[in-house]
């Protein structure tokens, strides 16, 4: 079957580094997508990632390991305005988007 | 104003009855999308949209009928809704298919 799994909730303090994990299972695999989401809000596009290997925007970043089925996001120097949650979806044959739960991630002062 | 657009950001309706959420985009995008929300589930794919005329099933659509007789217009609409339909609601766009969706603003639905 498919799947996505990415840890319930995360906490970080403010301008410190987090890495938020993201392990899947897709039938064929054409991408993974981190997407932003604030509390009542819609997702927002963060990141694509097809090809092993890091990419990097600013202070976040996504690496994605084909072989391993594994991504992460690591966001830096963390602002309050981080403080959301993080969904990890991966992208099967069909170009259909299997989400995960999200994780929530709480910014302290 | 340019973007996607769901219509009504909210909604209580009663068990049975038919309720259709609206859902507008200004880009052109070929690519429409819908999925429900629901605490402790990723987002779950009702239908999807490849073109005017053109609509598919995804993960969950009993009891959803979609149409898509404009490309900017993708309106769902539940034909006898159900308390399990409870939920919020979220209309995607996208250029292609393997390009990011842009998400409208959400519609929390609360069926009674």
């Amino acid at each position: 079957g498919q799947n996505i799994d990415q840890p319930t909730e995360m906490t970080a303090t403010e301008g410190a580094i987090v890495q938020i994990n993201c392990t899947y299972q897709t039938s064929g695999f054409n991408g993974l997508f981190w997407y932003q989401q604030h509390a009542g809000e819609a997702p927002t596009f963060l990141s694509y990632n097809v090809l092993d290997g890091l990419e990097e925007k600013g202070r976040f970043s996504s690496f994605l390991s084909r072989s391993k089925g594994y991504s992460y996001l690591l966001l830096k120097e963390l602002q309050m305005k981080d403080s959301a949650s993080y969904l990890c979806a991966g992208m099967d044959s069909n170009y259909q988007l299997i989400w995960g739960a999200g994780t929530k991630l709480i910014i302290k002062p | 104003d340019a973007g996607i657009t769901q219509s009504p950001r909210y909604k209580i309706t009663e068990t049975g009855r038919q309720v259709t959420l609206m859902c507008h985009q200004t880009w052109s995008h070929s690519y429409m999308f819908w999925y429900r929300q629901d605490l402790g589930h990723g987002l779950r794919l009702i239908y999807y949209s490849a073109a005017a005329d053109i609509t598919d099933k995804g993960e969950v659509p009993d009891g959803y009928v979609v149409s898509r007789s404009k490309t900017e217009n993708f309106p769902l609409t539940l034909e006898s809704a159900t308390r399990s339909q409870t939920s919020v609601y979220f209309c995607a766009s996208s250029s292609r298919e393997n390009t990011e969706a842009f998400f409208g603003q959400g519609t929390r639905l609360t069926v009674v």
